[in-house]
């Protein structure tokens, strides 16, 4: 079987970094992704991490540590349009290539 | 723009009520996906079709039955839906289907689907 673990709401202020962590369970892992949603709103992919290190776009980073399940995005500089729910999905062999997603990190925003 | 389009929207229905949610993705990809969201939970794959034909069913009942009569559309028809079935439902694409390294899926923006 697999699971997800990711804290299930965040609050930050406008300007700050905010670390969203998300540890998983699986074996045959291949890669781990990071998708956006606002409220109302399709997902969007925001990045995919398969081999250990931080990954860098713009103001989000994503890092995974295959040793430890482990992997976080990271956001910087935040904005209030930052307000949104962040899923970290797997890819594992069992999957055949899809992903499993966490239930999510709800991100509030405040002024 | 995601470049993939779900109708309707919203769709309210009862449970003996026979309807269909509609999705077409314009980026040329070969994967097509369901996905059920509800709250508080993870998002659920349903069905994955790559190339028109469906790889996965993820022990979905059989009140839901998905047709991809093109690699652009893909339909999730519905009939005698419980009230546990309302939710938001989400169609995706990816460029192709399988353990490749990257296949970010693209997502429309679902339909808000409630039983009555």
């Amino acid at each position: 079987g697999q699971s997800l673990e990711q804290p299930s709401e965040v609050t930050a202020v406008e300007g700050a970094i905010v670390q969203i962590n998300c540890t998983y369970q699986t074996s045959g892992f291949y890669g781990l992704s990071w998708y956006q949603q606002h409220d109302g709103g399709a997902p969007t992919f925001l990045s995919y991490n398969a081999l250990d290190g931080l990954e860098e776009t713009g103001r989000f980073s994503s890092f995974l540590s295959r040793s430890d399940s482990y992997g976080y995005l990271l956001l910087q500089e935040l904005q209030m349009k930052d307000s949104a729910s962040y899923f970290c999905a797997v890819k594992w062999e069992g999957s055949q290539g899809n992903l499993i997603f966490g239930k999510g990190t709800k991100l509030s925003v405040k002024p | 723009e995601t470049g993939v389009t779900q109708t309707p929207r919203h769709l309210v229905m009862g449970m003996t009520n026979k309807k269909s949610l509609k999705c077409e993705q314009h980026l040329g990809h070969n994967a097509m996906y369901w996905y059920k969201q509800s709250a508080k939970k993870p998002l659920e794959l349903m069905f994955v079709y790559s190339l028109e034909e469906r790889v996965e069913n993820n022990s979905v009942p059989s009140r839901f039955s998905p047709e991809c009569p093109n690699s652009s559309h893909l339909f999730l028809h519905l009939h005698t839906l419980q009230p546990e079935d309302s939710a938001l439902y989400l169609c995706a694409s990816s460029p192709s289907f399988g353990t490749a390294s990257n296949q970010p899926q693209h997502f429309g923006d679902g339909t808000r689907l409630s039983i009555l």
